[in-house]
């Protein structure tokens, strides 16, 4: 596609439930990125793929977030059992490869934990 | 360990006037550096990036941005601030296996 597509782009649950989180990325982009952003602050690095490997999953929170990737194309971000701290913006971004042209990101999915 | 910082929080400035944000960064070899800018409601956008070669850098809309490796220092600039450009920039360092990381950001606010 032409960009990075996310979805849901809101989502609201209960705590204790389950999320599945997309990404497209860019058609022929090998490595994929989530991010976290919390109300009024930075980007927090989560994992990265290139190809369908992860070679750095380290700012993956708690061990009820994982994530998996399909080859180089659709990549979920699941959270189980969510807490109201999960509550952020998550972000999903695609770049061509190594040494970083310059990421393109998503919209992101806003996710409420109610 | 790596890491970006950004001093302002927040920066007002007039319509016009010029610009200077401020990024430092902490990282062992020769960085790769970006400037992302996010616009309300708007997704994350690369404004430009450095490389290596020539230390100053241009970018987009009228951006550009100045190498400084004795200071550890990526500082983002614009000679006249239009209204649209009040956003959050996030400066940004690649480290190992291409993860980049970024800094905790600053929200430019643009007086009419």
């Amino acid at each position: 596609g032409a960009g990075v597509s996310q979805s849901p782009s809101n989502k609201v649950t209960e705590k204790g439930k389950d999320v599945e989180l997309r990404c497209d990325p860019i058609s022929g982009h090998t490595a994929l990125y989530w991010y976290r952003q919390r109300l009024g602050q930075g980007l927090e690095f989560l994992i990265y793929f290139q190809g369908n490997s992860a070679p750095d999953k380290s700012g993956l929170p708690s061990d009820r977030f994982s994530a998996e990737r399909t080859g180089e194309s659709v990549s979920t971000l699941t959270i189980q059992r969510t807490q109201q701290e999960d509550s952020a913006v998550y972000l999903c971004a695609s770049s061509e490869g190594s040494h970083n042209y310059g990421y393109t990101f998503g919209s992101g999915t806003r996710l409420t934990v109610v | 360990a790596q890491s970006v910082t950004q001093p302002d929080i927040h920066i007002t400035v007039s319509e016009g006037a010029s610009l200077e944000l401020r990024c430092n960064y902490s990282y062992g070899a020769t960085p790769y550096l970006f400037w992302y800018v996010q616009s309300p409601g708007q997704g994350l956008q690369l404004l430009l990036k450095y490389f290596s070669g020539d230390t100053l850098v241009q970018g987009i809309k009228g951006f550009e941005a100045e190498f400084k490796r004795s200071q550890s220092s990526f500082n983002l600039r614009k000679p006249s601030v239009h209204w649209s450009d009040a956003a959050e920039y996030f400066c940004a360092v690649e480290t190992s296996y291409d993860k980049v990381i970024f800094g905790p950001g600053t929200s430019l606010s643009v007086i009419p």
